[in-house]
C-alpha cells in the first residue's frame, strides 16, 4: 500500500517567490494534517483537516500560509512570499480516526 | 505546563541491550493516547507503538514495548535487545479526547538514543 506521499522533495527557492507543497494522504483516510519541523521549535503542527474541512489552522505563522485540501486525495500548503525563516522540513500526515502516518517530508529552504 | 515531556538529553545504549525512554504527559481527559513515534537521521517519521487510555495492558510491537502507568502519567517506551539501526530520534505524542475529529496530536521535544557496537 503507499504511504502519504508529498511533493516536492526538495525545494530550493528565493525569498519572495511563492512555494507550494503537495501531499496525497493515504486512500481511505478521513484527517490530514500539515507539520512544520525545526531544530529551534521542534515539530508543529500547521492545520488540520477532517473530511476536507480545516478544522484547527491556529498554528498557521501568519497569512502568508495557506492550506488547501479540495478533494479527500489532494491537498497544499503555500507560502507567498517565502520569507528565510521559513527554512524547515514539512510534513503532512493523514490518519483515519487514529494513528497518523506520516509522508516522507519536503526540505524547504529559502535564501 | 508542557502537556509532554521529555527530558533526557541523549541517551546511548550497547547494541544487544535494552534501554528506556522517558515520557510524562499532562491532561485532564479521560479518554486520551499516547503514540512513539521514530525519526532516523534520513528524516522520516516512523510511527512505533500506540496506547490507549483505557487499554488495560501495557502496548507491544515486537522489541518495542510501551510502560504506560496511568497514575503517574507516564508512558516510557522500552527497546529490547537494541540494534545499531535503532539509532534515531525518538518522540512521544499524545492525542486528547476520542478518535473523533480532534484527533491531533501533541509531541514532546524528542530524545536522541545512540547505539553503540
Amino acid at each position: 500500500d503507499a504511504g502519504v506521499i508529498q511533493s516536492p522533495r526538495h525545494e530550493v527557492t528565493e525569498m519572495g517567490q511563492e512555494v507550494t507543497l503537495r501531499c496525497k494522504p493515504i486512500s481511505g483516510h478521513n484527517s490530514l494534517f500539515w507539520y512544520r519541523q525545526t531544530m529551534m521549535r521542534g515539530l508543529e503542527l500547521l492545520i488540520y483537516f477532517n473530511n476536507n474541512v480545516p478544522i484547527d489552522d491556529s498554528g498557521m505563522p501568519e497569512d502568508r500560509f495557506s492550506a488547501k485540501m479540495p478533494n479527500a486525495s489532494f491537498s497544499t500548503l503555500k507560502i507567498q512570499p517565502s520569507e528565510p525563516r521559513d527554512s524547515a522540513v514539512y510534513f503532512c500526515a493523514s490518519s483515519f480516526y487514529g494513528t497518523q502516518y506520516f509522508g516522507p517530508g519536503t526540505r524547504l529552504l529559502v535564501l | 505546563a508542557q502537556k509532554i515531556t521529555q527530558t533526557q538529553p541523549g541517551m546511548f545504549v550497547q547494541e544487544k541491550e535494552a534501554v528506556t525512554l522517558d515520557c510524562t504527559y499532562d491532561t485532564s481527559d479521560q479518554s486520551y493516547g499516547l503514540f512513539w513515534y521514530k525519526q532516523p537521521s534520513s528524516g522520516e517519521m516512523i510511527f512505533l507503538i500506540y496506547q490507549g487510555s483505557y487499554d488495560e495492558q501495557n502496548a507491544t510491537e515486537g522489541r518495542y514495548s510501551l510502560n504506560f502507568q496511568k497514575a503517574r502519567k507516564s508512558a516510557n517506551l522500552v527497546i529490547s535487545a537494541s540494534q545499531l539501526g535503532d539509532s534515531a530520534m525518538y518522540f512521544c505524542a499524545m492525542r486528547e479526547g476520542g478518535t473523533g475529529a480532534n484527533s491531533k496530536l501533541t509531541f514532546g521535544k524528542g530524545i536522541t538514543l545512540s547505539v553503540r557496537p
